[in-house]
């Protein structure tokens, strides 16, 4: 059963840090995405990573994928506090037809 | 293309009564998934079909739950009867795995209150 682990569960900031948010994966996969929450709302997609070694940028966001490692990573610079938010990383298995599982989310705090 | 659009948007209900969630999926999509998210448990995948079938739908709490897509514009999920337990937001996506992508775009989201 495939499994998608994120930590920390919350982070609290301050404005201008930097840090990184782990994704760990229990088996073989497809792709990763990483997707954002705002509270009350609906799940935005941040970046879609197709490939070992794969790095996407937006912003102060990063993320990276080692398929090897079965890691994601999503990497915050100098935050801000528009940046708070809960972040999902999901896995997808091609051959179950797409099937695309959610790690636990990380709750963001960027306070100044 | 207006996104994936579910209804309604708020629904309250009594226990015992039947309640049923719709979702229109992005024209073009094959894939459309239904989570259940709470804070107990996070985002739980309920079911997802690929073309209109049910593919897994081992994520379904139980026999009170069922979905169907009858074709590739419309699915709905029902709850008969409804519980207090079953309050949660529920959201449908759907994606494409036309050229690879199988980005999933989310709806709304239903948020469901059972009293």
């Amino acid at each position: 059963e495939l499994k998608v682990e994120q930590n920390p569960l919350f982070l609290s900031m301050q404005e201008g840090k930097n840090y990184t948010i782990y994704c760990n994966y229990s088996t073989t996969s497809d792709r990763l995405y990483w997707y954002r929450q705002d509270p009350g709302k609906s799940l935005e997609s941040l970046f879609v990573l197709l490939s070992n070694g794969a790095v996407k940028q937006e912003g102060r966001l990063m993320a990276s994928l080692d398929t090897k490692a079965r890691l994601s990573t999503l990497h915050i610079t100098a935050a801000v506090h528009d940046l708070s938010a809960t972040y999902f990383c999901a896995v997808s298995i091609y051959n179950q037809g797409g099937k695309l599982i959610f790690g636990q989310g990380t709750e963001l705090s960027v306070k100044p | 293309d207006a996104g994936v659009i579910q209804s309604p948007r708020h629904e309250v209900t009594e226990m015992g009564q039947e309640v049923t969630l719709r979702c229109k999926p992005i024209s073009g999509h094959n894939s459309l998934f239904w989570y259940r998210q709470t804070m107990m448990r996070g985002l739980e995948l309920l079911i997802y079909f690929n073309n209109n079938v049910p593919i897994d739908d081992s994520g379904m709490p139980e026999d009170r739950f069922s979905a169907k897509m009858p074709n590739a514009s419309f699915s709905t999920l029902k709850i008969q009867p409804s519980e207090p337990r079953d309050s949660a937001v529920y959201f449908c996506a759907s994606s494409s795995s036309q050229g690879g992508n199988t980005e999933a775009f989310f709806g709304q989201g239903t948020r469901l209150t059972v009293v």
